[in-house]
Parts: C-alpha cells; sequence; structure tokens
C-alpha cells in the first residue's frame, strides 16, 4: 500500500497573493495530477505530469503553474489567488496512466479573503 | 472530445430501493470507465471500473456493464443503504492503450439515502 500526502491542510490567501501546494506519493506511481473541486462539484483536471519533470495541461490550467521535481512529488502554484475564491485542490496519481485507479490525497481546502 | 455525461445532479432515495445513476459517454477510442465514489470530507476512491463490452462488472454491492453500443455504463446497485450517501462520478479514460492518457470526469451525482 502507500499514501498521498498533501500539504497544507488549510490554506488561507490574500487576494492577489502566490500561493503553492504540495503533494508527497509513496506508491512509486509514475502519474501524478492536479485536480480542483468546488463545493459538492466535479473535478477538473488543472495539471498532470507522467514522468519525472513532464508537465501535461489540463482543462483548467490558466491561472496555475505546476513543477514535478521528482518522481514522489509534485507541486501547484495559484499564480494570483482571486477574490473569495473557494475550493479544495485534491492531488492524485497512477501507476502508468489514464486506465490505472487513481489514489487521491485528502485535499488542501484554499479560501481566499 | 472525449466527454462524460451524468444526467441526475441529486438522486434521493429511501433506505432499502434499487437505484440507478446514468452515465453516457463520448470518445473516438475504445472506451475504458471507471466509477469513483466520494464520501463527505473523504477523498475519492474507485468504486469499479470496466473496459468490456456487454459484461457486469460488480463491487461492493454496486454493479454496472459497459454497452458500447448505446455508449453507456450505469451504476446500480439493488438495495441502498444509508452509508451510501455520497457523491458519485463516472469518469472515461482517453488515449486507449496508451500510458498518456488522463480520465474526463463527469459532472458526479450526489446520491442521499433516507431512513
Amino acid at each position: 500500500g502507500g499514501i498521498i500526502t498533501q500539504t497544507p491542510k488549510f490554506l488561507i490567501g490574500q487576494e492577489g497573493q502566490k500561493l503553492t501546494l504540495k503533494c508527497q506519493q509513496n506508491f512509486n506511481h509514475d502519474t501524478m495530477y492536479w485536480y480542483r473541486q468546488d463545493s459538492g462539484k466535479g473535478l477538473r483536471l488543472i495539471y498532470y505530469s507522467i514522468t519525472e519533470n513532464d508537465l501535461q495541461k489540463g482543462d483548467l490550467s490558466e491561472g496555475y503553474d505546476a513543477s514535478r521535481e521528482k518522481k514522489s512529488s509534485f507541486s501547484l502554484t495559484v499564480t494570483s489567488a482571486q477574490k473569495n475564491e473557494m475550493a479544495v485542490f485534491l492531488c492524485a496519481s497512477s501507476r502508468l496512466g489514464g486506465r490505472e485507479e487513481q489514489y487521491f490525497g485528502p485535499g488542501t481546502r484554499l479560501t481566499v479573503l | 472530445g472525449d466527454s462524460v455525461t451524468q444526467t441526475e445532479g441529486l438522486v434521493t432515495l429511501t433506505k432499502g430501493l434499487p437505484v440507478m445513476l446514468n452515465c453516457t459517454y463520448q470518445t473516438t477510442y475504445s472506451p475504458f470507465l471507471f466509477w469513483y465514489v466520494q464520501h463527505l470530507n473523504e477523498a475519492p476512491k474507485l468504486l469499479l471500473k470496466s473496459s468490456t463490452d456487454n459484461k457486469r462488472t460488480e463491487h461492493q454491492g454496486f454493479y454496472a456493464t459497459l454497452h458500447k453500443s448505446s455508449s453507456s455504463f450505469h451504476l446500480q446497485k439493488s438495495s441502498v443503504q444509508l452509508s451510501d450517501s455520497a457523491l458519485y462520478f463516472c469518469a472515461l479514460s482517453d488515449q486507449a492503450g496508451s500510458a498518456l492518457g488522463r480520465l474526463h470526469f463527469g459532472a458526479g451525482t450526489q446520491l442521499i439515502v433516507i431512513p
């Protein structure tokens, strides 16, 4: 088994601030993902990475940057936080890609004042 | 492009009744479909998956059959329990046979089971 760790668990930011979210996995999975989930709604893919140093844009990449520093870690940066924004950011990983089960982390809850 | 449609945003049912959550998809590749479940304040988890036409897949009392003829992968259970209350996502894998693929998620169906 393995685990996905996301830090921080809660993130409060100010409008216009640059905010970074971190994700670590010990599954030794190749592919990692960042999703945004608005309250009670679906998952929207922001970025994903097939291997270390790879980066692929998802459907919601505008306003975000991502970095896959090493196989086990994948970070997401909100480049300029929007006022009153509230969402949960979920990190996930899978063994090879789209046809494999994705394992999700517990999420980072973002609130922008 | 690839897409998934879940027509019901909210389904409310009394305990013990059967349920069917709809999922239809569009893809130009050979489809690989998933159902994920997310309980309140938890991470989504895989419930079941399939790529085989007309074969029923089951897990934890839930079942689904991929029908390529109708591009559907509906989730069913014969008798819902209070613990089944959760958000259910249907998802489609693209890039058939490739490691480069990603999932396309539907908007989700919130299932609420009442006593």
